[in-house]
């Protein structure tokens, strides 16, 4: 168990739509990435927040955004959802905004029908 | 983009013997890391290695780093069952705050 939690665990949802997936990080980690691995594009970086702060931007699309609370979790939203967003989404985080190990949580599985 | 490359993309040993896991990557680091997937589960962290350091052992794992050839591999000794699973490097950009490049990943099966 990495100390991060993701919920919820699966999400199945129909083109269109709107999803908000969240996760709260390790207890002392500032910052929260976020991840998406897809059969075709592999595991790709989205977005990170470093203690409530944009940190740096990945392959995110528009359609999709972020935040980080000031209890520093955080909450991926996915908008007018296409079938190509079926993927599993995973939250990471670390204790500073670089060079430390990043813990990933369980993951997300959506599945857009 | 997949920065880091990892080779072979499937690996089938035996149980005891040594499994190993080769990792190239294409721009400067900060540091490169090695995670675990269990068939379609969440990533295990194992090794962190910084830019400045040419060997990491954790347990059965040893990681090499050769930042002049900029690879890496991941050697599993004495390999069990629960060791199949897929295996990614990910490397940090020496540049600063960004997230982790992945690999494709090796798909390692033990056989008992």
């Amino acid at each position: 168990d990495s100390g991060v939690t993701q919920t919820p665990k699966h999400l199945i949802t129909a083109t269109g739509q709107r999803v908000t997936l969240r996760c709260s990080p390790r207890s002392g980690d500032l910052s929260v990435y976020w991840y998406q691995q897809s059969l075709d594009q592999g595991l790709q970086f989205l977005i990170q927040y470093y203690n409530g702060e944009e940190r740096a931007k990945g392959n995110i699309l528009e359609r999709f955004s972020a935040q980080q609370f000031p209890d520093l979790h955080s909450e991926l939203n996915l908008s007018s959802l296409e079938l190509g967003d079926s993927a599993l989404y995973f939250c990471a985080s670390s204790a500073n905004t670089w060079g430390d190990t990043q813990y990933f949580g369980p993951g997300t599985r959506l599945t857009v029908l | 983009s997949q920065q880091g490359e990892e080779d072979p993309q499937a690996l089938s040993i035996q149980e005891g013997e040594n499994a190993t896991m080769n990792c190239s990557y294409k721009t400067s680091i900060n540091n490169l890391q090695w995670y675990r997937q269990n068939s379609g589960r969440g990533l295990v962290h194992l090794i962190l290695i910084r830019s400045n350091e040419r060997e990491k052992h954790s347990g059965r794992l040893r990681v090499t780093l050769d930042t002049s050839k900029k690879s890496s591999s991941l050697l599993i000794t004495a390999s069990r069952a629960a060791d199949t699973a897929s295996y990614f490097c990910a490397t940090e950009p020496g540049g600063g705050a960004d997230g982790l490049t992945f690999g494709k990943g090796t798909h390692l099966i033990i056989q008992p």
